[in-house]
């Protein structure tokens, strides 16, 4: 089976720090993707990666970057926390981009202070 | 947005078959419909995705109407595990066309 795992199930920080969430799958998928859900909203694409250091923006991209220096791990990069960035932050990915299933991890729950 | 429209809730008795209805008006020819389903504190989890034929799995059953412009995703003997928030979600198998998820139906299911 697939797996995906993320870093952290729950992470407090402080507002204007820094913060790496990492991501992790074992199935040499090509495409990973970072989402975030929030109550009345659904999940929400922040950023997608189809190979290593390629990335493309999501819907929601601002506040947020990404880093994919190995094909099994995406990170995602709070560059100054801000209390508007609290989620519960999904990562998934996907084999290819025929009529493939996309994986999700458990997700990290971010609360930010 | 999401192009799927699905009930905001749904209640089933333990055991009994579980319909959950999506409506996909403006599906495109080459886009798929795929069910996902949340338990809570979990990530999604896929169920079962199919064009326009119907399709089953050891999980479930996909309904498909001719026309293409709605679904019923069918839970045959729900179990008090199977409580979640599913989603319908249609998307297209061209690159860079990441799943949108929408609200979803939150299933209920009792003893």
């Amino acid at each position: 089976d697939v797996k995906v795992t993320q870093s952290s199930r729950y992470l407090v920080k402080r507002t204007g720090e820094k913060v790496f969430l990492e991501c992790v799958q074992d199935m040499d998928h090509e495409n990973m993707f970072w989402y975030r859900q929030d109550p009345g909203l659904g999940l929400r694409l922040i950023y997608f990666s189809y190979d290593v250091k390629m990335k493309e923006k999501g819907d929601i991209p601002e506040g947020y970057s990404v880093s994919r220096e190995k094909k099994e791990r995406f990170s995602l990069i709070l560059e100054s926390a801000s209390t508007n960035q609290t989620s519960m932050y999904l990562c998934a990915s996907l084999e290819g981009w025929g009529t493939d299933t996309q994986y999700f991890g458990p997700g990290t729950r971010l609360t930010v202070l | 947005d999401a192009k799927t429209t699905q009930p905001t809730s749904m209640d089933c008795a333990e055991g009994r078959a579980a319909n959950l209805p999506c409506n996909h008006s403006t599906i495109s020819g080459n886009e798929y419909v795929y069910w996902y389903r949340q338990i809570h504190s979990q990530g999604p989890q896929y169920i079962i995705h199919g064009l326009k034929n119907n399709e089953t799995n050891e999980m479930a059953s996909l309904i498909i109407t001719e026309d293409r412009k709605s679904s019923t995703l069918i839970l045959p003997h729900a179990t008090l595990r199977d409580t979640a928030v599913y989603y319908c979600i249609v998307r297209g198998n061209q690159a860079g066309t990441a799943l949108i998820f929408g609200k979803g139906t939150t299933l209920s299911v009792s003893s």
